[in-house]
């Protein structure tokens, strides 16, 4: 069964710092790779996601993701954060058939002004 | 924009009785998908199903079932609930082919009692 790892549970950032969201997956064939974001009462949205071709994937609000295929990653950046970037963020990746996905366990984003 | 709705924002039931979740799609997609989100535990999959009356256990199937019959509709049921089935459900759906993302209705936030 695939496995999606995400390192850090809680991290808590001031504006202006940088993120980097740790996520591991596990399935070895072709592989599509997602981050999904979840503010505070919304619903789960799509922030990027890797399905072929360049290896760096740009998202909405700024974020941007690496997938290295080597090391089975597919980590979230963002070089500013805004207070507004308060979230939970959830990894996941595809393959295997029928679409279906994996979720990391989330990490919880929290921007202090 | 596609648009997943779920029947209800919050639900309260007592242990044993029977509960239905609806979720319906108007994007014509192909599978759907039910989840359920806990904290610490991302989001672990139910059921999905890939074409009408076609469905799949997912991760963790027990004490639920599900059902479609028609393509913008899956329901979810608890046939008898119990409290350890409280959670926040989520419904989703995604076409067939790339990039296999997934659509998020807004959850609903279940209490068994």
């Amino acid at each position: 069964a695939q496995s999606v790892s995400q390192h850090n549970h809680h991290v808590i950032l001031s504006e202006a710092a940088s993120l980097e969201l740790g996520c591991n997956y596990s399935y070895g064939g072709t592989v599509n790779l997602f981050w999904y974001v979840q503010y505070p009462g919304q619903h789960l949205q799509l922030l990027l996601k890797y399905f072929s071709g360049d290896p760096l994937v740009k998202g909405i609000k700024g974020f941007e993701a690496e997938f290295i295929k080597s090391k089975f990653s597919f980590n979230l950046r963002k070089p500013s954060v805004q207070w507004s970037d308060t979230a939970e963020y959830f990894c996941a990746s595809g393959g295997g058939g029928y679409q279906k996905v994996t979720f990391g366990t989330g990490t919880k984003l929290q921007v202090i002004p | 924009d596609v648009k997943v709705t779920q029947s209800s924002r919050y639900l309260v039931k007592r242990t044993g009785e029977k509960v239905f979740l609806e979720c319906v799609q108007d994007m014509d997609h192909e599978n759907m998908f039910w989840y359920r989100q806990d904290p610490g535990l991302g989001l672990r999959l139910i059921y999905f199903s890939y074409d009408v009356k076609m469905k799949e256990k997912g991760d963790i199937p027990e004490g639920y079932s599900v059902s479609r019959e028609k393509k913008e509709r899956f329901s979810l049921i608890l046939e008898s609930a119990s409290t350890n089935q409280t959670s926040m459900y989520l419904c989703a759906s995604s076409q067939t082919g790339p990039p296999y993302e997934q659509y998020f209705g807004p959850g609903t936030r279940l209490t068994v009692t």
